[in-house]
């Protein structure tokens, strides 16, 4: 089983709709959760970190649900603008005794007009 | 500030031949890392560095060696390249791990290397 686990999509979506990210992880001991952007040929940007009691930043909302090990990321009212892929990622620490991040293959997101 | 840079932005090599990839950074932070990245493979930690002339493994090293001798700078190598090292490379930095559970990572634009 991956360490982290994505649907890869594509996910095409209309401008305006509601569209939602799933992402499961492995290890419960984990401790810090993101949700990274990363543009076509482009590097990953943080999209923003994921707490525990959930956390919105605009049309942004991410979940966390520990007992089930899953993070979600939704996006409300898709722009285009919103195309890119979507990479979940853990920081396993401190089972592994490391800060090393780990990626999900990421989710692929289409907005067309 | 520059962020994170990367040299060069691409290369083509011949199977064989070696070059290193060169990552600077002027956030002042202390932990910097190289990543590669392959269709459906997420990003793959190869080497990173807690420190100035520290450098530990990741999770694909072979192949590879990395040096840290300025803070700032981190340089990947590649003294044999194969045609399984064709990959996006990219490099980031991040903050003492010990500054915060959140610490996020932040990238250079990536190398885009090609092994004929």
């Amino acid at each position: 089983r991956k360490e982290v686990e994505q649907d890869p999509g594509p996910f095409n979506v209309p401008e305006g709709a509601t569209v939602a990210f799933n992402c499961t992880y492995s290890n419960s001991a984990s401790q810090s959760f993101f949700w990274y952007r990363q543009d076509c040929r482009k590097e990953p940007k943080l999209l923003m970190s994921v707490y525990s009691s959930g956390n919105e930043d605009g049309r942004f909302t991410a979940q966390l649900n520990r007992a089930s090990q899953y993070i979600s990321l939704l996006i409300r009212d898709s722009k285009l603008s919103d195309s890119a892929t979507y990479l979940c990622v853990v920081n396993p620490r401190p089972f592994l005794n490391t800060d090393k991040l780990i990626f999900g293959t990421g989710t692929r997101l289409q907005v067309f007009p | 500030n520059a962020g994170v840079t990367q040299t060069p932005k691409f290369r083509v090599l011949k199977t064989g031949q070696s070059m290193t990839l060169l990552c600077a950074q002027d956030m002042n932070h202390e932990y910097m890392y190289w990543y590669r990245q392959d269709p459906g493979m997420g990003l793959r930690l190869i080497h990173y560095s807690v420190g100035e002339g520290t450098t530990a493994k990741g999770e694909v090293p072979d192949g590879y060696n990395v040096s840290r001798l300025k803070k700032q700078n981190f340089l990947l190598g590649l003294e044999s390249a194969a045609p399984s090292q064709t990959s996006v490379y990219f490099c980031a930095s991040s903050y003492s791990i010990a500054a915060s559970v959140s610490e996020t990572q932040y990238f250079g634009p990536g190398t885009r290397l090609l092994v004929l």
